[in-house]
């Protein structure tokens, strides 16, 4: 099992809908967990950061942590074509050894379509 | 507060030749990385630093790869001699500290031909 995963898509939506992006961790012992946005040619920028249990809202993004279940959501509402990107998803607080480590997933693709 | 910044943005260099890529963090970042980023993967961590300290190094090509972090603030990244498989996107970021989400610069695209 990889440590973070997240499925490649493309996730495509109708201008409007929700989004709906999926992360799973391997180490319960994970701490932290972040959600970045990636335009094609550009880097990652951060969007949300959750580190309890439960939903953290933010404008039309919620992040949604369920540490006994190991997965962290992020959600978009009204989804726009600007959302258009991949979603990369980071846990902080991997075990690696006797260090801990922050981990990314591959990333999701998300197209909006007008 | 001013992002993170990196230069140069483009390389292109020919197999064999040396290159060098620098970054400045966020004023008051103690933590600093360098990731390498390839076409459709994730970020692939390099190196981490701890203020002045370089503190996970298992993922740098020790053979032609070097970094350091003059006085915990700017940091340069090296290779010599490059590879064609050097070519990737290599990405400075820095944090608060080690639990702080990471802020990323613009980047510099390496080509290597």
């Amino acid at each position: 099992q990889k440590e973070v995963e997240q499925n490649s898509g493309p996730l495509s939506v109708p201008e409007g809908a929700i989004a709906s992006l999926n992360c799973t961790y391997s180490d319960r012992g994970s701490q932290s967990f972040f959600w970045y946005r990636q335009y094609s040619g550009k880097s990652p920028e951060l969007i949300m950061s959750i580190y309890s249990n439960g939903d953290k809202e933010d404008g039309r993004f919620t992040a949604q942590l369920n540490k006994a279940s190991q997965y962290v959501s992020l959600l978009i509402r009204d989804s726009q074509p600007s959302d258009s990107a991949t979603y990369l998803c980071a846990v902080n607080g991997v075990r690696a050894g006797n260090n801990r480590k922050l981990i990314w997933g591959l990333g999701t693709s998300l197209a909006v379509n007008p | 507060e001013a992002g993170v910044v990196q230069s140069p943005r483009y390389k292109i260099i020919e197999k064999k030749q040396p290159v060098a890529f620098w970054c400045n963090p966020i004023s008051g970042h103690n933590t600093l990385y360098w990731y390498r980023q390839n076409l459709g993967q994730g970020p692939e961590l390099l190196i981490r630093y701890e203020n002045e300290e370089a503190v996970d190094d298992s993922q740098l090509p020790k053979d032609r790869f070097s970094a350091e972090r003059l006085k915990g603030v700017d940091s340069t990244l090296k290779i010599q001699p490059a590879e064609l498989g050097d070519s990737a996107v290599y990405l400075c970021a820095s944090s608060l500290n080690r639990d702080s989400p990471l802020h990323f610069g613009n980047g510099t695209r390496l080509t290597v031909t």
